[in-house]
């Protein structure tokens, strides 16, 4: 079974700009949720989505948004890019919402913001 | 405000001896507690977990105790081995309330051979 696979895999975008990441869960799984990775945070919480519904969300200003298809499929877009959206951004999928402990990564989004 | 704390940043054991690995929290509703584990260019993978109901949880070399009243939580990993080098991250979650993963910061654990 392929796992959860997130493209780009890195990217460099100037202040102000916008972004959208992707997210491919694997086969079956219906939960989608996302975080971003920073030396000084950790990984924080962002959003999960469960059948193309938003079903949560962590503390992070509306420049940040999601959405899922109904493949499963999610994205995720940044708007108005700031210094501080420099993270790794990481997806995760499971099949059902709150598996935490059948939730698999995927490799992640490395976003440079310069 | 950090809900889950990862005090210690890094550690370094030699190769077969115990890894202790600390996490504390402060939300006493926090019910369900996991450890990943993330290697460079890789997203974490999960590696054990805790319910509230329960103290002790074991899984091969890798065992997880829970101090409720303390609010903590260790990991010990007997023995240690050096593809156990990764960087170990404590989460946890209210079941049945928010349901989302509060993650600490991680710790750098670096087995030497």
């Amino acid at each position: 079974k392929a796992g959860v696979t997130q493209t780009p895999r890195y990217l460099i975008k100037t202040r102000g700009q916008q972004v959208t990441l992707s997210c491919s869960p694997i086969s079956g799984h219906r939960s989608v949720s996302w975080y971003q990775q920073t030396p000084g945070q950790g990984l924080q919480f962002l959003f999960e989505y469960f059948s193309e519904t938003q079903r949560n969300k962590g503390n992070f200003p509306g420049r940040f948004s999601g959405r899922q298809f109904s493949n499963s499929r999610s994205e995720m877009n940044v708007s108005t890019l700031e210094l501080g959206d420099s993270a790794l951004y990481l997806c995760a999928s499971s099949s059902g919402l709150g598996s935490y402990n059948e939730q698999f990564f995927g490799p992640g989004t490395r976003l440079t913001v310069l | 405000d950090q809900q889950v704390k990862q005090n210690s940043p890094s550690l370094s054991v030699q190769e077969g001896r115990i890894s202790i690995l600390n996490c504390d929290y402060t939300n006493s509703m926090f019910d369900y507690f996991l450890w990943y584990k993330k290697y460079p260019a890789e997203g974490p993978t999960f590696l054990i977990s805790i319910s509230s109901i329960k103290d002790k949880n074991e899984d091969g070399r890798f065992t997880v105790f829970l101090n409720k009243s303390a609010k903590h939580l260790s990991l010990h990993i007997v023995p240690s081995q050096p593809g156990d080098s990764a960087v170990y991250f404590c989460a946890s979650t209210h079941q049945g309330g928010s349901e989302k993963l509060v993650f600490g910061k991680g710790m750098k654990l670096t087995v030497n051979p």
